[in-house]
């Protein structure tokens, strides 16, 4: 399938900071931009989501941007807590409704 | 969290063997995924399934087989031609009448080659 890029890989801040990942995508078709959140041994869960007519979301601490020119998205948390601790995935939508998924960000939050 | 099951959740194999990975859902969702997660890959798309009866490959189907005989349930077997199966695997599911939608995602079966 297409690429999903994702960086950083790792990602350290301390608690109270803000973090910041960035994807990018190949598919021109794709419509859907979902972020999920994975705690170690548990299922990837929704944390937010961006459809390609908006170029903004927010739901309290999270932010998502979505440039569709530059094919790029990227996820905003503010005011990071240490349980915001998780690996991060971003997505993007393929034909046939299935999804393409970055590789991942490992984000730590120290107190 | 609930309306997504896979089973069982630790699944040890011997080379050689075939293996089926059990994912049920009661979200009356139409469309169904496996994904493969490794260590600092993602998630890898194996198959996945709009509708009853049909079925696609995603990107690493090789070595895999699924089935979709009932809106509720997609199979993945696991056969001795997939070289490297220990992995994390994801079952999912979706509406997407027309649009995409969240996938909600089982627990996860870890599999494990002796």
């Amino acid at each position: 399938g297409e690429n999903v890029e994702q960086h950083p890989s790792t990602l350290s801040v301390q608690e109270g900071d803000s973090a910041v990942i960035k994807c990018t995508y190949s598919d021109s078709a794709s419509n859907y931009f979902p972020w999920y959140k994975q705690e170690l041994g548990k299922r990837p869960q929704l944390i937010i989501d961006i459809r390609s007519n908006v170029g903004e979301k927010k739901d309290q601490r999270i932010a998502v941007t979505l440039n569709k020119t530059a094919k790029h998205f990227s996820l905003h948390i503010t005011e990071t807590q240490p349980e915001d601790s998780a690996v991060y995935f971003c997505a993007a939508t393929r034909p046939g409704y299935a999804l393409n998924f970055g590789k991942g960000t490992s984000l730590l939050v120290t107190p | 969290d609930g309306g997504i099951t896979q089973s069982p959740k630790y699944l040890f194999r011997k080379e050689g063997q075939n293996v089926t990975l059990s994912c049920e859902q009661n979200l009356n969702h139409d469309a169904m995924y496996w994904y493969r997660q490794d260590p600092g890959q993602g998630l890898r798309l194996i198959y996945y399934s709009q509708i009853v009866n049909d079925f696609q490959k995603g990107d690493i189907a090789e070595g895999y087989s699924v089935s979709r005989e009932k809106k509720e349930s997609f199979p993945l077997t696991v056969t001795s031609a997939q070289k490297n199966p220990t992995a994390f695997y994801l079952c999912a599911s979706s509406t997407d009448r027309g649009i995409h939608n969240e996938q909600f995602f089982g627990p996860g079966t870890r599999l494990t080659v002796l």
